[in-house]
C-alpha cells in the first residue's frame, strides 16, 4: 500500500521561508517529486528527488532521506503568488502516488 | 503552458450517461498518464499507456476505460455515470520513462 503524509495548511508572511514536510510508506520507491497546483489548474512541476540530499532550483529546494521516508520542499523569499497547494509524490513502476497536498497560504 | 492538451474543459451531464475525454500529449512524448482529483479524494492515478499500450493501472473502476491511438493521443471513456464520478481529470505526458509527468489543465466532469 501507499502511505504518503503531508501537513493540511501553512501560512507563512511574504519574503518568509517554509519548509514543507512529507514523509511516506510505499511498497516501492524510484522518485520522488513535488508539484504545485493552483485552485482549479493543473499540477506544474517543481522538482524531482531520486538520490538522498539536497536539490535547489531557485527559490525552490528540496531534500530527500530514502532511509527515512521523508523529503522537504522549501520555499524562500515567499511571494504572493506561491499561494497554492503544494503535492508531494513518490513514483514506482511508471505510477505517481500523491499525497492529499499542503496548502500554503503567504500572507502581505 | 504544458503542451498537453484536453477537450473538452468542462462537462455536465446526467447519471447513467457515458462521455469521453481526449488528451493529446506533448509533441514527442509517448506517455500518457489520466488521473482523477476530487475534493475527499485528492489526485488518483487512474491509467497509463505507452505508444499504444497500457503499462500500468491504478484505482481505475470497471465502468471507466481508456486508449491510446497510433496518433498518441488518449481517451478516457467513463460509463454509466455516477454522481460521485464528478471531479476534475487530468491528463499528463511524458518521454515514457521515470521522467517529469506534464500536465493538462483537466476536464471538469459534474454529473447531475
Amino acid at each position: 500500500g501507499q502511505n504518503i503524509d503531508q501537513p493540511t495548511e501553512m501560512t507563512a508572511t511574504e519574503g518568509a521561508i517554509v519548509q514543507i514536510n512529507c514523509t511516506y510508506q510505499t511498497s516501492g520507491f524510484n522518485g520522488l517529486f513535488w508539484y504545485q497546483q493552483h485552485a482549479g489548474e493543473a499540477p506544474t512541476f517543481l522538482s524531482y528527488n531520486v538520490l538522498d540530499g539536497l536539490e535547489e532550483k531557485g527559490r525552490f529546494s528540496s531534500f530527500l532521506s530514502r532511509s527515512k521516508g521523508y523529503s522537504y520542499l522549501l520555499l524562500k523569499e515567499l511571494q504572493m503568488k506561491d499561494s497554492a497547494s503544494y503535492l508531494c509524490a513518490v513514483e514506482n513502476d511508471y505510477k505517481l502516488s500523491f499525497g492529499a497536498g499542503t496548502t500554503v497560504t503567504v500572507r502581505a | 503552458d504544458s503542451g498537453v492538451t484536453q477537450t473538452p474543459k468542462h462537462l455536465i451531464t446526467a447519471t447513467g450517461q457515458r462521455v469521453t475525454l481526449r488528451c493529446s500529449p506533448r509533441s514527442g512524448d509517448l506517455s500518457v498518464y489520466w488521473y482523477q482529483q476530487s475534493l475527499d479524494q485528492g489526485l488518483q492515478f487512474l491509467i497509463q499507456y505507452y505508444n499504444g499500450e497500457e503499462r500500468a493501472k491504478g484505482n481505475i473502476l470497471e465502468r471507466f476505460s481508456a486508449q491510446q491511438f497510433p496518433d498518441l493521443h488518449s481517451e478516457l471513456n467513463l460509463s454509466s455515470l455516477e454522481l460521485g464520478d464528478s471531479a476534475l481529470y487530468f491528463c499528463a505526458s511524458s518521454g515514457g520513462g521515470a521522467e517529469t509527468q506534464y500536465f493538462g489543465p483537466g476536464t471538469r466532469l459534474l454529473v447531475l
